[in-house]
């Protein structure tokens, strides 16, 4: 069965530094991999998706991941924080029909 | 730490009949839950914000009276897909709202996986 560790439940960025959220997965099979943001009171959003197609996956709001197997890391990144990002993110694996959430992690962004 | 249980894990149902599901909260009391329901390799969609004690606000597209939400209780929110059909299969997640402390969390249920025959 797979599973999903988000290896950090807070980080701490200050406005305009790169934000890094790390992801760690395991999985017998060819997962799917996702990244979604909540924020509070409102429903998950989807930031960005991979599934077997480039290992470099572009999202909205400027955030990329890059799934390594070697690794089995699917970490999420950002150049530069904004305010809005402050927000929860959740790591997904699907995999086999079967789906794993990460535990999430806390974005906070300092002015 | 927080749990949240979804019952029944699988379900299989005949066209036309009607399916419900449970999503528990079971150490915590959860005034928001959410319900999502998820294709295989695709992302998850929203379906409907589920507020204890008032109606559920249903997402753009998804038929209210064909998935009936009812949030009874701090801990209990349920969804019955109604006269279900083939295209109503798939895989369907509750998350939980706590905001009982200083920090506000989410906790997600291990989904349910609904095939209409």
């Amino acid at each position: 069965a797979q599973s999903v560790t988000q290896l950090d439940s807070h980080v701490s960025v200050s406005e305009g530094t790169p934000v890094l959220l790390r992801c760690n997965y395991s999985s017998s099979y060819s997962p799917s991999l996702f990244w979604y943001v909540q924020h509070p009171n409102k429903g998950l959003q989807l930031l960005l998706k991979y599934t077997s197609a480039a290992t470099l996956v572009k999202g909205i709001n400027g955030f990329e991941a890059e799934f390594k197997k070697s690794e089995t890391s699917f970490h999420l990144t950002k150049p530069s924080a904004h305010m809005s990002d402050a927000a929860e993110y959740f790591c997904v694996v699907e995999d086999n029909n079967d789906m794993r959430f990460g535990a999430g992690t806390r974005l906070t962004v300092k002015p | 730490g927080a749990v949240v249980s979804q019952h029944p894990s699988r379900v299989i149902c005949k066209s036309g009949t009607s399916v419900k599901i449970e999503c528990r909260s079971l150490d915590f009391q959860a005034t928001t839950m959410f319900w999502y329901r998820q294709f295989p390799k695709k992302s998850l969609m929203l379906m409907a914000t589920s507020n204890e004690g008032s109606k559920a606000t249903y997402e753009q597209g998804v038929e209210k009276d064909k998935f009936l939400i009812n949030h009874a209780s701090l801990t209990l929110s349920t969804l019955t897909v109604t006269s279900a059909h083939p295209e109503d299969s798939s895989f369907y997640i509750c998350s939980a709202s706590r905001q009982d402390r200083a920090t506000y969390e989410q906790y997600f249920g291990p989904g349910t996986r609904l095939t209409v025959t």
